[in-house]
């Protein structure tokens, strides 16, 4: 079974400078998708940033970027220029290509953004 | 404006009590799920559909059913064989089941609670 690890519970950065959050994961498949996802105390899940798994290049989205090592199955996110509206629990999440998008969830990390 | 619509926002639920979790969609999406999220966790499949009048178990199915009678509806019932069902469920839906290149869409969620 696929998992999603998020080793970080706890991340903060202040304002202006820039963060990385770190996921791990495990899947035998060779082609999936990566997600980011940003939960802010409204609940509502907003999606970052996605990264298609045969595409070498990372993905960008403004200043979220991600770094994906596919051989290391690692998926990081950096949060460049942080903005007090940054603050949220981020979660990574993993979905294979074929069938239905199922989401598989890491645990989250909360960021704080310090003014 | 197109969007998913979730209510109530809060539902209470007595001993023995079977609870129903409304989720409306006007996207005309195909698919939609239901996720469960427990306190500084991520979210946990229950139950997904592709298409109308059919639907399948997620990985914590038990103590629940759904419904997909129209396309537009996707009801959850937290039945009394689910012991703990105080958490968040968010519902979700996408276009189309196979394009993983879909944006999936999120509620804006229901929190439950037992008395």
């Amino acid at each position: 079974a696929q998992t999603v690890t998020q080793s970080q519970p706890e991340m903060s950065v202040q304002e202006a400078e820039t963060v990385t959050l770190s996921c791990t994961y495990d899947t035998s498949e060779s082609d999936y998708y990566l997600f980011w996802y940003k939960q802010p105390p409204s609940r509502q899940m907003i999606l970052v940033i996605r990264q298609e798994a045969y595409k070498q290049q990372n993905a960008t989205e403004n200043r979220f970027s991600v770094n994906f090592q596919k051989a290391a199955k690692s998926f990081s996110l950096k949060i460049s220029d942080s903005q007090l509206g940054d603050a949220a629990m981020y979660f990574c999440a993993y979905s294979i290509v074929q069938g239905a998008q199922k989401l598989v969830f890491g645990q989250g990390t909360r960021l704080t953004i310090n003014p | 404006d197109g969007g998913i619509t979730q209510s109530p926002k809060y539902l209470f639920r007595k001993e023995g009590q079977n609870v129903t979790l409304s989720c409306e969609q006007n996207l005309n999406h195909d698919a939609m799920y239901w996720y469960r999220q427990d306190p500084g966790q991520g979210l946990r499949l229950i139950y997904y559909s592709q298409i109308v009048n059919d639907f399948q178990k997620g990985d914590i199915a038990e103590g629940y059913s759904v419904s997909r009678e129209k396309k537009e509806s996707f009801p959850l019932t937290v039945t009394s064989a689910q012991k703990n069902p105080t958490a968040f469920y968010l519902c979700a839906s996408s276009p189309s089941p196979g394009q993983h290149n879909e944006k999936l869409f999120f509620g804006s969620g229901t929190q439950l609670s037992v008395l």
